[in-house]
């Protein structure tokens, strides 16, 4: 199984609303990412978990919260988003530098919209 | 970080090799090349990865120069599924154990029939 399944496909939410976005993967990969995608942009890096803990946080701003439950789920929780939040979410995984060279898989992506 | 430049966009017939370029000139010893590609805003795809060497797969070949300063990557024989962004990336080490992926600008390319 070389997937990475991410759910919604699609989200609208207000400015007041909590939400999450969900990732998984079963390829035992120990690194999940989170990214930011915005209309004809390259995604951005938002977050790096390795090993179910949080290895880089790209001053991302605080009302994007990740969590990693297990080394096979990666959620994102969005409160009081601005519609400036609004674009494509990517997630992927990849195996860790100690575990050898893997290329990143990557999600088909949320597409958020801010209201 | 290292950074890739690309063009924004380039055209190629059907049938014809699609030759993309890409600029890593800070690019470190043991840092690897990526190419992805994108289309109609799925998740980006991979391609094909190197270090010092050309390789080819199945889908295309990348070529990197000796300077590991710039690659390559060639799509053999374009057909029109292949219209998409594609992205140059490399792929840095960090002091947390972990990798990052840098994305560069990605260059459109259009198959024409």
């Amino acid at each position: 199984d070389t997937e990475v399944t991410q759910t919604p496909k699609h989200l609208v939410m207000g400015m007041t609303n909590k939400k999450s976005l969900k990732c998984e993967q079963h390829m035992g990969h120990r690194a999940m990412y989170w990214y930011k995608q915005k209309a004809k942009k390259p995604p951005e890096l938002m977050f790096v978990y390795s090993y179910e803990k949080l290895s880089i946080n790209e001053s991302v701003p605080s009302r994007f919260s990740p969590e990693c439950p297990n080394s096979s789920l990666l959620n994102l929780h969005l409160h009081a988003l601005q519609p400036e939040d609004s674009a494509l979410y990517l997630c992927a995984s990849s195996q860790e530098r100690r575990e050898g060279l893997s290329e990143q898989f990557f999600g088909p992506g949320t597409r958020l919209t801010v209201l | 970080d290292a950074k890739t430049t690309q063009p924004p966009s380039m055209d190629c017939a059907e049938g014809r090799a699609a030759n993309l370029p890409c600029n890593h000139s800070t690019i470190s010893g043991n840092e690897y090349v990526y190419w992805y590609r994108q289309i109609h805003s799925q998740g980006p795809q991979y391609i094909i990865h190197g270090l010092k060497n050309n390789e080819t797969n199945e889908m295309a070949s990348l070529i990197i120069t000796e300077d590991r300063k710039s690659s390559t990557l060639i799509l053999p024989h374009a057909t029109l599924r292949d219209t998409a962004v594609y992205y140059c990336i490399v792929r840095v080490g960090t002091t947390s154990g972990t990798y990052k992926y840098i994305f560069g600008t990605g260059t459109r390319l259009k198959v024409l029939a």
